[in-house]
């Protein structure tokens, strides 16, 4: 079976400063894909990037950029020139296709950003 | 397009009580699916459709039902609720069932079971 694992449950950075979350997860497919999710305070859960695992160019979108090393098993999130809005829960998720296509998330990490 | 709703927002049950969760989407997915968070965990998957007509099961089912008789719609029901279902539900949908699709989340449901 699938498992992610986010290893740090907390982490702190100050505005405009750069952080990075790291994931790590287990699969023994070679066609996946991964996601990190936001959930503010608000609990809504909000897609943030996604990657491709045969794809060796790392996603970016804005500020947000993953560093994604399919060998090491391995998918952190940087996110850049942080901001207050930043702040929030954030998950780490794999998903295969076929049968459910069920996303298996990590357990989170609260990202706490600091004035 | 008012996307991935739920309802109710909140609601507490007595141990043994039924009730049914609502999700609606107006986006014309196929997929749909329930997903439970408990504290310090990700959300685990407990059913999914991959159209009207067709569900499975995912990881967590038991004590939940679910139908999917328009593509709109996915209730989730719990015949008899125990204190172990205490949990945020939230629903999500994606227009097809793709490993690649997004999948858009509703703003979820709190429940407590006493």
């Amino acid at each position: 079976a699938q498992t992610v694992t986010q290893s740090q449950p907390e982490m702190s950075v100050q505005e405009a400063e750069t952080v990075t979350l790291s994931c790590t997860y287990d699969t023994s497919e070679s066609d996946y894909y991964l996601f990190w999710y936001k959930q503010p305070p608000s609990r809504q859960m909000i897609l943030v990037i996604r990657q491709e695992a045969y794809k060796q160019q790392n996603a970016t979108e804005n500020r947000f950029s993953v560093n994604f090393q399919k060998a090491a098993k391995s998918f952190s999130l940087k996110i850049s020139d942080s901001q207050l809005g930043d702040a929030a829960m954030y998950f780490c998720a794999y998903r295969t296709q076929g049968g459910s296509e069920k996303l298996v998330f990590g357990k989170g990490m609260k990202l706490t950003v600091n004035p | 397009n008012a996307g991935v709703t739920q309802t109710p927002k909140f609601q507490v049950l007595k141990t043994g009580q039924s009730m049914t969760l609502q999700c609606a989407q107006d986006m014309n997915h196929e997929y749909m699916s329930w997903y439970r968070q408990d504290p310090g965990m990700g959300l685990r998957l407990i059913h999914y459709s991959v159209g009207a007509g067709i569900t499975d099961q995912g990881e967590v089912p038991n004590g939940y039902n679910v139908s999917r008789s328009t593509t709109e719609d996915f209730p989730l029901r719990l015949l008899s609720a125990a204190p172990s279902q205490t949990s945020v539900y939230f629903c999500a949908s994606s227009q097809l069932a793709g490993a690649w699709e997004t999948q858009y989340f509703g703003p979820g449901t709190r429940l407590l079971v006493l």
